[in-house]
């Protein structure tokens, strides 16, 4: 089985200030790892995956994410927020060979302050 | 090229009714996955299916049903709903699970129970 933790349910910030959401997965087998980003009223929108190769994977809209396999751990970052990151974010993975099927974490939000 | 699609947006249904929703995927993906998103849960995998076969099914109950058509289309089909079945119902399109894994999420369709 496998399971998918964000440490922090919220995180607030200021805006430029820069932010890391932090994530931990298990499991006992390879797992390929991502993270979502979710706006209000919208669906999930892809930011970054790590399948393979460079631990450090570079996303979308300036996120960042470090795959730690000692750790389990694949934490999100970004160097300075904007108010317009203000939004729900979901780390999660795909089992090996389990086709398309995700399995999320909680989610954090993120919520950029003036 | 178009996105996801997902109709109706929003819906509401009295216990015991059945509810159809239906996904168009981005024109060319074959695999649909569907999704439902509660507070008290979060996101949680319902079905994958691809070339009108179903490859993965989560841990619903069987008032949970899915198929997928010809053209790539999706529905999923909800039974004697209850009050718990409220939820975001999110269908999301790739072009072959298995590559890249990028999957491409649609805006929801919102279910109401009452």
């Amino acid at each position: 089985a496998q399971s998918v933790t964000q440490l922090d349910s919220q995180v607030p910030v200021f805006e430029e200030a820069p932010v890391e959401l932090r994530c931990n997965y298990s499991s006992s087998v390879s797992v390929y790892l991502f993270w979502y980003v979710q706006y209000p009223n919208q669906g999930l929108q892809l930011l970054l995956k790590y399948l393979s190769g460079s631990t450090l994977v570079k996303g979308i809209n300036g996120f960042e994410a470090e795959f730690n396999k000692s750790q389990t751990s694949f934490h999100l970052r970004k160097p300075s927020v904007h108010i317009s990151d203000t939004a729900e974010y979901f780390c999660a993975v795909i089992h090996n060979n389990a086709g398309n099927m995700l399995t999320f974490g909680g989610g954090t939000r993120l919520m950029v302050k003036p | 090229k178009a996105g996801v699609t997902q109709t109706p947006r929003y819906l509401i249904k009295t216990r015991g009714q059945q509810v159809t929703l239906s996904c168009s995927p981005i024109s060319g993906h074959r695999s649909v996955s569907w999704y439902q998103q509660t507070p008290g849960q979060g996101l949680q995998f319902l079905f994958e299916y691809f070339s009108e076969t179903q490859r993965n099914k989560g841990n619903f109950p069987g008032r949970f049903s899915g198929r997928q058509f010809s053209n790539s289309r999706s529905e999923m089909n909800v039974s004697t709903l209850e009050l718990g079945d409220s939820a975001l119902y999110l269908c999301a399109s790739s072009f072959d699970p298995g590559e890249s894994y990028e999957q491409y999420f649609g805006p929801g369709t919102r279910l109401t129970v009452t």
